[in-house]
């Protein structure tokens, strides 16, 4: 069974300055992969989402990732991030043959003005 | 498109109510979800529906059941609420088609007194 973990349990950065998250997965073949972002009493809203293709994917709200299956790794990246960025992001892996995501516990992150 | 639905938004329980939870989605998705939210915990599969008329156990079951009316309502009953149950419980919606990403709704916040 595949598995997720979002090493950073709260990451705190200035407003302006850039942002990468961690996410590690377990799983032998070529997962699934997802980022979505939970602002405070909200759902969950996928940012974006990779599954073939070019290894650097584009989201909404100017985020992005990049795949790297050498070192089992999805990173979430912005290049400056703004106050409205504070929220919690969950990284999210599913399997060939698995439509049902395993997701990660979490990453805070806290924006200072 | 309103996408997925979710009543009520808030719930106040006493130990031995009932009550259940509705879900509706608008985007012709056959999977369908229920998950729980827990500081700490992630998110957790309760119950999931493939497509219309097929139900089966997530990763917490227990305590709860659940109705696939129809193809766009999933409903989560719970029978003899628990403290253990105060949570917030998400419904979502799985794309039919790789790579099967799900789309949430806005939550309903539980609390068991």
């Amino acid at each position: 069974a595949q598995s997720v973990t979002q090493p950073d349990i709260h990451i705190t950065v200035s407003e302006g300055a850039s942002l990468e998250l961690r996410c590690n997965y377990s799983y032998g073949a070529t997962p699934y992969l997802f980022w979505y972002v939970q602002s405070p009493g909200q759902g969950l809203q996928l940012l974006l989402k990779y599954f073939s293709g070019d290894t650097l994917v584009q989201g909404i709200k100017g985020f992005e990732a990049e795949f790297k299956r050498s070192q089992s790794s999805f990173n979430l990246r912005k290049p400056s991030v703004h106050w409205s960025d504070a929220a919690e992001y969950f990284c999210a892996v599913g399997a060939g043959g698995s439509y049902i995501p395993t997701f990660g516990r979490g990453t805070s992150l806290i924006v200072h003005p | 498109n309103a996408g997925v639905t979710q009543t009520p938004k808030f719930q106040v329980l006493k130990t031995g109510q009932s009550m259940t939870l509705q879900c509706a989605q608008d985007m012709n998705h056959n999977s369908m979800y229920w998950y729980r939210q827990d500081p700490g915990m992630g998110l957790r599969l309760i119950y999931y529906s493939a497509s219309e008329g097929t139900t089966d156990k997530g990763e917490v079951p227990n305590g709860y059941n659940v109705s696939r009316l129809n193809k766009r309502e999933f409903s989560l009953r719970l029978e003899s609420a628990a403290p253990s149950q105060t949570s917030v419980y998400f419904c979502a919606s799985g794309n039919d088609l790789p790579p099967y990403e799900q789309y949430f709704g806005p939550g309903t916040r539980l609390t068991v007194t």
